[in-house]
Formats: structure tokens, sequence, C-alpha cells
């Protein structure tokens, strides 16, 4: 099984600034996968990640806004960019799926003021 | 697609059994189940896999009707643990990005 590590837990961060999230996996993983979660509610797929690839939004979400990075098979960055309030979520990142279970970041709490 | 999860909430007692369903209305390759306590990562509890192939924790079992594209998930003799939101995730074999549904509220009392 395979160990994600996200940071930061949780910021507080002022409205039109930018925050990047990091998650480092203990293994070799070929695709990683960003969730918003807000609170109490389901997990909202933003992008999927592969090295070497740009990442691949799904609707409602656009690079200008979470700019995704993937330099090798164990790392991903995800940055909010020019915060609003609206932003202020649970972010989640992950690997896995398919005919294997999913491991997750243990999330990072995001609060623009 | 989000899948349909039902019911949204459920109040057991300890020693109590209780289904969660999770309908779609794609295709399915395969379905998750996992379980979120508040303020923590979703824990993995069980895959089910189109061709019938099952692979999770002993104490949990689930069914999947791919014709249906539906599964259940059935908790048995219920302890204080289970107490957390239980979400189905989807794949219709686009990749491996799950499509989570709204989740399932399970309170387990004493």
């Amino acid at each position: 099984s395979a160990v994600i590590s996200q940071k930061p837990s949780r910021d507080i961060c002022q409205r039109g600034t930018s925050l990047t999230i990091q998650c480092q996996v203990d293994s070799q993983v070929t695709m990683m996968f960003w969730y918003r979660q807000q609170p109490g509610q389901s997990l909202t797929l933003i992008a999927t990640a592969n090295q070497g690839s740009e990442a691949t939004y799904e609707s409602g979400f656009v690079i200008d806004k979470f700019p995704i990075s993937r330099p090798n098979l164990t790392f991903s960055t995800l940055t909010v960019s020019n915060m609003s309030p609206e932003d202020s979520s649970i972010y989640l990142c992950s690997a896995g799926g398919g005919r294997t279970e999913a491991f997750f970041g243990q999330g990072t709490r995001l609060t623009v003021v | 697609q989000q899948p349909v999860q039902s019911p949204q909430a459920v109040i057991l007692r300890e020693g109590e059994d209780a289904v969660i369903n999770c309908s779609s209305s794609k295709a399915l390759y395969s379905v998750h189940w996992y379980r979120q306590k508040h303020g923590e990562a979703p824990v993995f509890l069980m895959i089910l896999l189109k061709g019938g192939e099952q692979k999770g924790h002993e104490k949990i079992s689930a069914s999947f009707n791919e014709k249906k594209q539906q599964s259940s998930l059935y908790l048995t003799a219920s302890q204080l643990s289970y107490s957390g939101t239980y979400f189905c995730g989807t794949e219709s074999g686009s990749g491996y990005a799950l499509n989570f549904g709204k989740g399932t509220s399970l309170l387990v009392t004493p």
C-alpha cells in the first residue's frame, strides 16, 4: 500500500494570493488525482496528473486557476491561484484506483479571507 | 457522472445491520467503497471489479450487479467505529479517476 504525504495540512490565505499544495508518494505511481471537497460534501475531481504530460482538467476547472505540476512519478503539486473565498475547501491528492485501491493524502484545509 | 447513493443517512444501534446502495447510469468498470471520518482522509474498504473480482477487508461485504450498474455495501453487526461517511466511487473505464457519490452518513450509537 502507498502512503501519500500532503502539505500544508491547513492554511489561511488572503484573497488574490496563490497557494501551492504538495503531495509526495512513497512509491512510483502512473497517475495522480486532485480532488476538492467542501465540508460535509462529496469529493469532486479537479484534474488527473500524468508524469511528463499536461494535466487533464474536469469540466469547471481550468489550468490558469489550478495549475498542476507532475515532475516525476512520486510528486505532484496543485496551485490555487488568485484565490477568492469561494476557493475555501479541502483539497485532496490521490493515487491508485481502477483495479487497485485509491490512496489519499490527509488533505489541505484552505480558508480564504 | 456522479453515482447516486442511498440512503443519505442512517442511524444504527450497535450490533444492527445496514445496507448502503450505489447506482450509476453508465456502464461500470469498477466500484470502490471508502469510509471517511470527520477531518480525515477517505479509507479504503472494498473494490468490486467487472467480471466478479473483489478485494477488500475481511469484515466488509459488498455486491456488484454489472447489468444494473448497482453496488451495495453490507455492514453487519455494526460497531461504534463504523460511524462515518461512506462514499462509493465508480470508474467507467476512462482511466483510473473515480467519480464519487454524495455519501451516506452512518452513525452507530451504543
